[in-house]
């Protein structure tokens, strides 16, 4: 069964520093992953997803995202975060079938 | 502007009530589809729609009933809900031909049964 597991119910950082959202995935064969952002009282933006190719993915808004296969993980990454990037932020994995599984969500704050 | 409308964005109803909840998307999109949001829970999938033709119902109750028109509208029918079903309602679309396309989320009907 395809699963996204998002281990972190909050990460709290302080602005400047660089963060990290994890996501670790199960899927047969080759996934698509996707992260998408929820600001309050908003729907979910598409913020970057990886298909195939290189490993290192660039999105919206200044953040990235690192496959890596061998520890089925899709972490979300800035290299410095902004007070404005609190929000609430969903891993999703696509099999292929055209079905979107999303994770359970991750609360960033981000403190001045 | 996300380009998929949703309204109303709030909804509070007695359970037994009758309303609908109503989306538009202005992408092109071929693809439709309703998702609920509770606290601390996953995005569930309820309904898609592809083509303007169900593809997809997830266990759904029969008390929550869509409707899509057209690729352009999509409807969710509501009656005798329960205090459970109280949620963010999302509807989203996407362009099933063009691979891996992303949903486009519209900004939610905050339902509240009461």
């Amino acid at each position: 069964a395809q699963s996204v597991a998002q281990p972190e119910d909050q990460v709290n950082v302080a602005e400047g520093n660089p963060l990290t959202v994890k996501c670790t995935y199960s899927v047969s064969g080759n996934p698509y992953l996707f992260w998408y952002v929820q600001y309050p009282n908003r729907g979910l933006q598409f913020l970057l997803k990886y298909i195939t190719g290189d490993n290192l993915v660039k999105g919206s808004y200044g953040f990235e995202a690192e496959f890596n296969k061998s520890q089925t993980s899709f972490h979300l990454k800035k290299p410095s975060a902004l007070v404005s990037d609190s929000a609430l932020y969903f891993c999703a994995v696509d099999n292929q079938g055209g079905k979107l599984i999303f994770g359970q969500g991750t609360e960033l704050s981000v403190k001045p | 502007e996300t380009g998929v409308t949703q309204t109303p964005r709030h909804l509070v109803m007695g359970m037994t009530n009758k309303k609908s909840l109503k989306c538009e998307q202005h992408l092109g999109h071929n693809a439709m589809y309703w998702y609920k949001q509770s606290a601390k829970k996953p995005l569930e999938l309820m309904f898609v729609y592809s083509l303007e033709e169900r593809v997809e119902n997830n266990s759904v109750p029969s008390r929550f009933s869509p409707e899509c028109p057209n690729s352009s509208h999509l409807f969710l029918h509501l009656h005798t809900l329960q205090p459970e079903d109280s949620a963010l309602y999302l509807c989203a679309s996407s362009q099933t031909d063009r691979a891996n396309s992303p949903l486009h989320f519209g900004n939610g009907t905050r339902l509240t049964v009461t």
